[in-house]
Protein backbone atom coordinates (compact mmCIF):
# COMPACT_ATOMS: atom_id res chain seq x y z
CA UNK A 1 0.00 0.00 0.00
CA UNK A 2 1.07 3.59 -0.49
CA UNK A 3 2.32 5.41 2.10
CA UNK A 4 3.83 9.02 2.85
CA UNK A 5 6.19 10.49 5.88
CA UNK A 6 7.37 13.25 7.05
CA UNK A 7 9.61 13.19 9.94
CA UNK A 8 9.45 16.27 10.86
CA UNK A 9 6.40 17.51 12.35
CA UNK A 10 7.65 21.04 13.42
CA UNK A 11 10.43 23.14 11.88
CA UNK A 12 11.69 26.32 13.07
CA UNK A 13 14.05 28.28 10.89
CA UNK A 14 14.84 32.04 11.01
CA UNK A 15 14.04 34.38 7.73
CA UNK A 16 17.01 34.49 5.11
CA UNK A 17 17.79 30.84 6.25
CA UNK A 18 17.72 27.93 3.87
CA UNK A 19 15.01 25.03 4.57
CA UNK A 20 14.59 21.36 3.69
CA UNK A 21 11.43 19.57 4.58
CA UNK A 22 11.51 15.96 4.17
CA UNK A 23 9.05 13.92 2.60
CA UNK A 24 9.43 9.62 2.13
CA UNK A 25 7.37 7.79 -0.29
CA UNK A 26 5.94 3.86 -0.50
CA UNK A 27 4.74 2.67 -3.60
CA UNK A 28 5.38 0.34 -6.14
CA UNK A 29 6.12 1.93 -9.20
CA UNK A 30 7.14 5.33 -10.41
CA UNK A 31 4.82 7.48 -7.86
CA UNK A 32 3.79 10.90 -8.95
CA UNK A 33 4.52 13.11 -6.05
CA UNK A 34 3.42 16.36 -4.69
CA UNK A 35 3.98 19.25 -2.05
CA UNK A 36 0.78 21.46 -1.14
CA UNK A 37 1.29 23.93 1.67
CA UNK A 38 -1.77 25.39 3.90
CA UNK A 39 -1.69 28.50 5.57
CA UNK A 40 -3.86 29.00 9.03
CA UNK A 41 -7.55 28.18 7.76
CA UNK A 42 -7.34 28.65 4.13
CA UNK A 43 -7.50 25.34 1.99
CA UNK A 44 -4.36 23.44 0.37
CA UNK A 45 -2.30 24.97 -2.64
CA UNK A 46 -0.50 22.93 -5.48
CA UNK A 47 3.34 24.03 -4.49
CA UNK A 48 4.77 21.61 -7.60
CA UNK A 49 4.64 18.19 -8.68
CA UNK A 50 6.82 15.43 -10.31
CA UNK A 51 5.37 12.78 -12.65
CA UNK A 52 8.27 11.99 -15.24
CA UNK A 53 11.93 13.55 -16.26
CA UNK A 54 14.05 15.99 -15.09
CA UNK A 55 14.28 14.75 -11.15
CA UNK A 56 14.81 18.50 -9.65
CA UNK A 57 11.35 20.33 -10.04
CA UNK A 58 10.65 24.36 -10.19
CA UNK A 59 7.72 24.92 -7.76
CA UNK A 60 6.06 28.40 -7.11
CA UNK A 61 7.04 31.03 -4.62
CA UNK A 62 10.72 29.91 -4.73
CA UNK A 63 10.60 26.54 -4.20
CA UNK A 64 12.02 23.37 -5.35
CA UNK A 65 12.15 19.57 -4.69
CA UNK A 66 14.35 16.75 -5.64
CA UNK A 67 13.02 13.08 -6.48
CA UNK A 68 15.51 9.97 -5.24
CA UNK A 69 14.18 6.66 -6.57
CA UNK A 70 17.36 5.02 -4.59
CA UNK A 71 16.59 6.63 -1.53
CA UNK A 72 12.15 7.14 -1.77
CA UNK A 73 12.40 10.74 -0.71
CA UNK A 74 11.07 13.75 -2.79
CA UNK A 75 12.19 16.71 -0.19
CA UNK A 76 11.34 20.25 -0.39
CA UNK A 77 13.82 22.76 -0.36
CA UNK A 78 14.18 26.65 -0.34
CA UNK A 79 17.33 28.42 -0.44
CA UNK A 80 15.99 31.89 1.79
CA UNK A 81 12.44 31.43 3.86
CA UNK A 82 10.54 34.63 4.11
CA UNK A 83 8.63 35.01 6.98
CA UNK A 84 5.22 34.86 4.87
CA UNK A 85 6.43 31.36 4.34
CA UNK A 86 5.10 29.87 8.10
CA UNK A 87 2.51 27.28 7.39
CA UNK A 88 1.96 23.40 7.11
CA UNK A 89 3.76 21.64 4.43
CA UNK A 90 1.85 18.25 3.32
CA UNK A 91 3.73 16.16 0.68
CA UNK A 92 1.49 13.49 -1.37
CA UNK A 93 1.93 10.54 -3.49
CA UNK A 94 -0.55 9.24 -6.45
CA UNK A 95 -1.46 5.72 -6.98
CA UNK A 96 -0.54 6.02 -10.60
CA UNK A 97 -3.85 5.04 -12.04
CA UNK A 98 -6.75 6.64 -13.61
CA UNK A 99 -8.65 5.15 -10.49
CA UNK A 100 -5.86 6.33 -8.05
CA UNK A 101 -5.95 8.96 -5.10
CA UNK A 102 -3.70 10.96 -3.27
CA UNK A 103 -2.44 9.86 -0.46
CA UNK A 104 -0.50 12.80 1.92
CA UNK A 105 1.95 12.99 4.32
CA UNK A 106 0.61 14.06 8.06
CA UNK A 107 2.40 17.62 7.61
CA UNK A 108 5.17 19.38 8.81
CA UNK A 109 4.30 23.00 10.96
CA UNK A 110 6.73 25.73 9.66
CA UNK A 111 7.41 28.32 11.83
CA UNK A 112 9.80 31.21 10.87
CA UNK A 113 11.68 33.62 13.16
CA UNK A 114 12.17 37.11 12.83
CA UNK B 1 -13.52 30.63 -12.79
CA UNK B 2 -14.33 29.98 -9.41
CA UNK B 3 -12.62 26.55 -9.18
CA UNK B 4 -13.74 24.57 -6.18
CA UNK B 5 -16.33 25.80 -4.35
CA UNK B 6 -17.46 24.45 -0.52
CA UNK B 7 -20.24 25.41 1.64
CA UNK B 8 -21.02 26.55 4.44
CA UNK B 9 -17.85 27.49 5.55
CA UNK B 10 -19.00 26.67 9.32
CA UNK B 11 -21.49 24.44 10.66
CA UNK B 12 -22.23 22.91 14.42
CA UNK B 13 -24.35 19.71 14.52
CA UNK B 14 -25.62 18.45 17.68
CA UNK B 15 -25.29 14.42 17.72
CA UNK B 16 -27.62 12.64 16.05
CA UNK B 17 -28.65 15.48 13.50
CA UNK B 18 -27.82 14.95 9.28
CA UNK B 19 -26.37 17.60 7.18
CA UNK B 20 -25.16 17.83 3.96
CA UNK B 21 -21.83 19.61 2.85
CA UNK B 22 -21.70 21.05 -0.86
CA UNK B 23 -18.70 20.70 -3.22
CA UNK B 24 -19.24 21.99 -6.71
CA UNK B 25 -16.14 23.33 -9.70
CA UNK B 26 -16.54 24.57 -12.84
CA UNK B 27 -13.62 23.00 -14.39
CA UNK B 28 -15.04 20.02 -15.78
CA UNK B 29 -12.90 17.61 -13.76
CA UNK B 30 -13.92 14.10 -13.80
CA UNK B 31 -12.41 13.57 -10.64
CA UNK B 32 -13.78 14.98 -6.95
CA UNK B 33 -12.93 13.76 -3.56
CA UNK B 34 -13.79 14.43 -0.10
CA UNK B 35 -11.22 14.67 2.70
CA UNK B 36 -11.38 15.60 6.69
CA UNK B 37 -8.23 16.54 8.37
CA UNK B 38 -7.28 16.25 11.93
CA UNK B 39 -4.79 17.42 13.73
CA UNK B 40 -1.45 15.59 13.46
CA UNK B 41 -3.14 13.35 11.04
CA UNK B 42 -2.77 15.13 7.68
CA UNK B 43 -5.67 14.83 5.04
CA UNK B 44 -7.60 11.37 5.17
CA UNK B 45 -9.82 10.20 1.88
CA UNK B 46 -13.47 10.07 2.77
CA UNK B 47 -14.96 9.10 -0.66
CA UNK B 48 -13.99 9.89 -4.01
CA UNK B 49 -15.50 9.73 -7.26
CA UNK B 50 -13.71 9.21 -11.27
CA UNK B 51 -17.11 10.86 -12.78
CA UNK B 52 -21.04 10.87 -12.82
CA UNK B 53 -23.06 8.13 -11.35
CA UNK B 54 -19.27 6.43 -10.14
CA UNK B 55 -18.30 6.79 -6.53
CA UNK B 56 -15.80 4.87 -4.43
CA UNK B 57 -14.63 4.85 -0.56
CA UNK B 58 -12.12 5.76 0.68
CA UNK B 59 -10.05 5.47 3.91
CA UNK B 60 -12.30 6.24 6.33
CA UNK B 61 -15.89 6.09 4.87
CA UNK B 62 -17.59 5.16 7.77
CA UNK B 63 -20.64 7.63 8.78
CA UNK B 64 -20.71 9.78 5.38
CA UNK B 65 -22.51 9.13 1.96
CA UNK B 66 -21.93 10.36 -1.09
CA UNK B 67 -23.56 10.32 -4.89
CA UNK B 68 -22.25 12.27 -7.74
CA UNK B 69 -25.41 13.02 -10.20
CA UNK B 70 -23.62 15.38 -12.42
CA UNK B 71 -19.89 16.23 -13.19
CA UNK B 72 -20.23 19.55 -11.19
CA UNK B 73 -21.70 18.55 -7.60
CA UNK B 74 -20.27 16.42 -5.44
CA UNK B 75 -22.20 16.51 -1.94
CA UNK B 76 -21.01 14.82 1.16
CA UNK B 77 -23.88 13.56 3.62
CA UNK B 78 -23.58 12.91 7.45
CA UNK B 79 -26.48 10.57 8.21
CA UNK B 80 -26.20 11.12 11.57
CA UNK B 81 -23.33 13.45 13.13
CA UNK B 82 -21.07 11.98 15.69
CA UNK B 83 -18.44 13.66 17.73
CA UNK B 84 -15.92 12.28 16.06
CA UNK B 85 -16.60 13.86 12.74
CA UNK B 86 -15.72 17.15 14.32
CA UNK B 87 -13.20 18.08 11.52
CA UNK B 88 -12.07 20.27 8.99
CA UNK B 89 -13.49 19.06 5.91
CA UNK B 90 -11.92 19.75 1.95
CA UNK B 91 -13.40 19.03 -0.73
CA UNK B 92 -11.00 18.44 -4.58
CA UNK B 93 -11.05 17.96 -7.66
CA UNK B 94 -8.76 17.21 -10.72
CA UNK B 95 -8.70 15.93 -13.95
CA UNK B 96 -7.52 12.35 -12.50
CA UNK B 97 -7.09 11.63 -8.90
CA UNK B 98 -3.28 10.98 -8.99
CA UNK B 99 -2.49 13.96 -11.35
CA UNK B 100 -2.79 16.61 -8.00
CA UNK B 101 -5.60 18.01 -7.50
CA UNK B 102 -7.64 21.42 -6.70
CA UNK B 103 -8.68 22.00 -2.95
CA UNK B 104 -11.53 24.12 -1.97
CA UNK B 105 -11.55 26.43 0.77
CA UNK B 106 -12.94 23.93 3.66
CA UNK B 107 -15.70 23.71 5.69
CA UNK B 108 -15.33 23.45 9.77
CA UNK B 109 -17.99 21.44 11.42
CA UNK B 110 -18.26 20.94 14.96
CA UNK B 111 -20.63 18.30 16.29
CA UNK B 112 -21.69 18.46 20.03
Amino acid sequence: AQSVTQPDIHITVSEGASLELRCNYSYGATPYLFWYVQSPGQGLQLLLKYFSGDTLVQGIKGFEAEFKRSQSSFNLRKPSVHWSDAAEYFCAVGAGSTLGRLYFGRGTQLTVWP
Amino acid sequence: NAGVTQTPKFQVLKTGQSMTLQCAQDMNHEYMSWYRQDPGMGLRLIHYSVGAGITDQGEVPNGYNVSRSTTEDFPLRLLSAAPSQTSVYFCASSYSGDRGQYFGPGTRLLVL
